[in-house]
Parts: structure tokens; C-alpha cells; sequence
């Protein structure tokens, strides 16, 4: 069975904060993608990674990095969190080969920023 | 841009009633289609995906889907819903041109009444 884990499933951070979301995977997948989900907005592309110190933005970049120094291990960092990036934090991981693979997903990390 | 539209937000239904989820996209190119679904404090997990061939896919759990590329339509079907069905169901699309990205819609939560 696939595994995507994310580090914590409830985060309470304070505005200002520097926060890091984990995402695990091993099943040895070359891409990862950070999401985040909010209602009536569905999931929403952060960042995404296809290797090692690769990445790419994807449509909501703005105030978020990423890292990727291992292959199974992805990072979502908010520099200085914010009320605006209260939301669930959704990782996912899939083989090469496009679009064509199916994406598997983490439990989700739900942050809220006071 | 590219974009994805789910009509339906909130549906309820009755246990044996028919279900039908409106999915269309904005892509001029070929894409690789999905529907992922989530149940409640599950993660998210696939559902179905048409890539090319018979415009009509089958799932897992009945469910299946029909690709009708003069209307951009994706919409997911399932002929008797049950209970069990109850969750959230979000329609994906990669265009082939790009990497594994996905561009998801806003999603529908079904919720089916026993």
C-alpha cells in the first residue's frame, strides 16, 4: 500500500510564525505536491516537485516555500504565517510519466493561524 | 487559464436514487480526466480516470463516468447510491502538456439520507 504521511493532523500556529508541514511518502515516487483545500474552492496547487531540489509554483505560491533535500520527504514552509493561510494542507505523491498516474494523497494537516 | 467547474455544490439524496455530478473544463488540448472522492476522515482517493479509448469509464464502487469532449464534460454517474456514499467528490483534469499537475474543481459533497 501507498503511504503519504503528513507530520501532524491539527497545528495551532500564531500570526507571524514560522511553520513547517512534513509530508513522507515511501513508495519512492519522484513527484510530490503540496495542496491546499478550502470549502467551495476545492483543492488548490502550492508548490509542486517532479525530484530531488526540484520545484516548481503552482497556482498559489505566494507566501509559501518548499524543500525537497530527499526523495521521500517534501516540505511546506510558511515564512510568516497568516489568518489568510488557515486551510487544510493536503500532500500527494504519484510516479513519473505525467499525467498520467494516479496521485496518492496524506491525511491532510488542518492549521489554524490566530 | 485553464479551469475546472463542478454545477453542484450540495446534493442529498435518498438511499437507491440515481446521482449524476456535473464536471466541465476549460482546455483546448488533450487531457487526462479524474474523479477522486473523499469520505468523511478518510483521505482523498481516486475514483475513477479516462485517458483515451471508451468515452465511458467504470470505478470502483459503481460508479462510473462519461467523457463527452464537444461539451468539456466529465460528469461522474452511479446508477443507486447508498449510504456509504455519503463524502466529497472532486473532478481533476492534467493537461497533457504539462507534468503530473492536476487543476481540480471545487467540489460536491453528496450527502445520501437511509
Amino acid at each position: 500500500d501507498v503511504k503519504v504521511t503528513q507530520s501532524s493532523r491539527y497545528l495551532v500556529k500564531r500570526t507571524g510564525e514560522k511553520v513547517f508541514l512534513e509530508c513522507v511518502q515511501d513508495m519512492d515516487h519522484e513527484n510530490m505536491f503540496w495542496y491546499r483545500q478550502d470549502p467551495g474552492l476545492g483543492l488548490r496547487l502550492i508548490y509542486f516537485s517532479y525530484d530531488v531540489k526540484m520545484k516548481e509554483k503552482g497556482d498559489i505560491p505566494e507566501g509559501y516555500s518548499v524543500s525537497r533535500e530527499k526523495k521521500e520527504r517534501f516540505s511546506l514552509i510558511l515564512e510568516s504565517a497568516s489568518t489568510n493561510q488557515t486551510s487544510m494542507y493536503l500532500c500527494a505523491s504519484s510516479p513519473p510519466g505525467g499525467g498520467y498516474n494516479e496521485q496518492f494523497f496524506g491525511p491532510g494537516t488542518r492549521l489554524t493561524v490566530l | 487559464a485553464q479551469s475546472v467547474s463542478q454545477h453542484n455544490h450540495h446534493v442529498i439524496l435518498s438511499e437507491a436514487a440515481s446521482l449524476e455530478l456535473g464536471c466541465n473544463y476549460s482546455y483546448g488540448g488533450t487531457v487526462n480526466l479524474f474523479w477522486y472522492v473523499q469520505y468523511p476522515g478518510q483521505h482523498l482517493q481516486l475514483l475513477l480516470k479516462y485517458f483515451s479509448g471508451d468515452p465511458l469509464v467504470k470505478g470502483i464502487k459503481g460508479f462510473e463516468a462519461e467523457f463527452i469532449k464537444s461539451k468539456f464534460s466529465f460528469n461522474l454517474r452511479k446508477p443507486s447510491v447508498q449510504w456509504s456514499d455519503t463524502a466529497e467528490y472532486f473532478c481533476a483534469v492534467n493537461a497533457r502538456s504539462n507534468t503530473g499537475k492536476l487543476i481540480f474543481g471545487q467540489g460536491t459533497t453528496l450527502q445520501v439520507k437511509p
